[in-house]
């Protein structure tokens, strides 16, 4: 079974909107990371939501997590032309490694 | 800001030869993974490695693959005799403690011809 699926696949907005993406998972986790990936590089990490938590916020990145549904969302506020990435949801599984989704594509237009 | 480095950036070798990724964790963390991404897919693990041993591998980690810890900075990846379909990205990552943070290196793009 996958963990961690995105939607959308692909996002495209222009600067200044909100980007909204969705993750959702299969089985129990004791918390959900959010990762951002540029191009051809390597993995950034956003945030990290527990289980016991139904929101957080860092800057401009707002994350809940409603693990009745086995969902989290990642908002991304006023966005930039630099927010252009792809963006991961992870989910910790036993043992401690992370299974990602496909990711969402997110594009923002100047 | 302390991160995790990789070399080399790109990789380009022979099918059958061998290949070693190299990595530097950040220095005060204790878990250790690789991670690969074949172009256009998903970010798939790959193997955990803690206190000197494999904490777990994936289906993918077969024979031919192998972690060492050499010395006390070091963390590396070995392929044995690399096939067409390692090519990828290679990312090494570490945590300070179990379930925590990843950080990720900015990977090693292994291309096997």
């Amino acid at each position: 079974s996958q963990q961690g699926e995105e939607d959308p696949q692909a996002l495209s907005i222009q600067e200044g909107e909100n980007a909204t993406m969705n993750c959702s998972y299969k089985t129990s986790i004791n918390n959900l990371q959010w990762y951002r990936q540029n191009s051809g590089r390597g993995l950034v990490h956003l945030i990290l939501i527990r289980s016991n938590e139904r929101e957080k916020h860092s800057g401009r990145l707002r994350v809940t997590l409603d693990t009745s549904k086995k969902s989290s969302s990642l908002l991304i506020t006023a966005s930039r032309a630099a927010d252009t990435a792809s963006y991961f949801c992870a989910t910790i599984y036993q043992g401690g490694k992370l299974i990602f989704g496909q990711g969402t594509e997110l594009s923002v237009k100047p | 800001e302390p991160e995790v480095t990789q070399t080399p950036s790109h990789q380009v070798t022979q099918m059958g030869q061998e290949v070693i990724l190299r990595c530097v964790p950040i220095s005060n963390h204790l878990y250790f993974y690789w991670y690969r991404q074949i172009l256009g897919q998903k970010v798939e693990f790959l193997v955990s490695f803690y206190n000197n041993e494999i904490s777990e591998k994936s289906e993918i980690f077969d024979d031919q693959f192998s972690v060492e810890r050499p010395d006390g900075s070091n963390f590396t990846l070995k392929i044995r005799s690399t096939k067409l379909e390692d090519s990828a990205m290679y990312f090494c990552a570490s945590s300070e403690r179990h379930g925590g943070e990843q950080y990720f290196g900015p990977g090693t793009r292994l291309t096997v011809t």
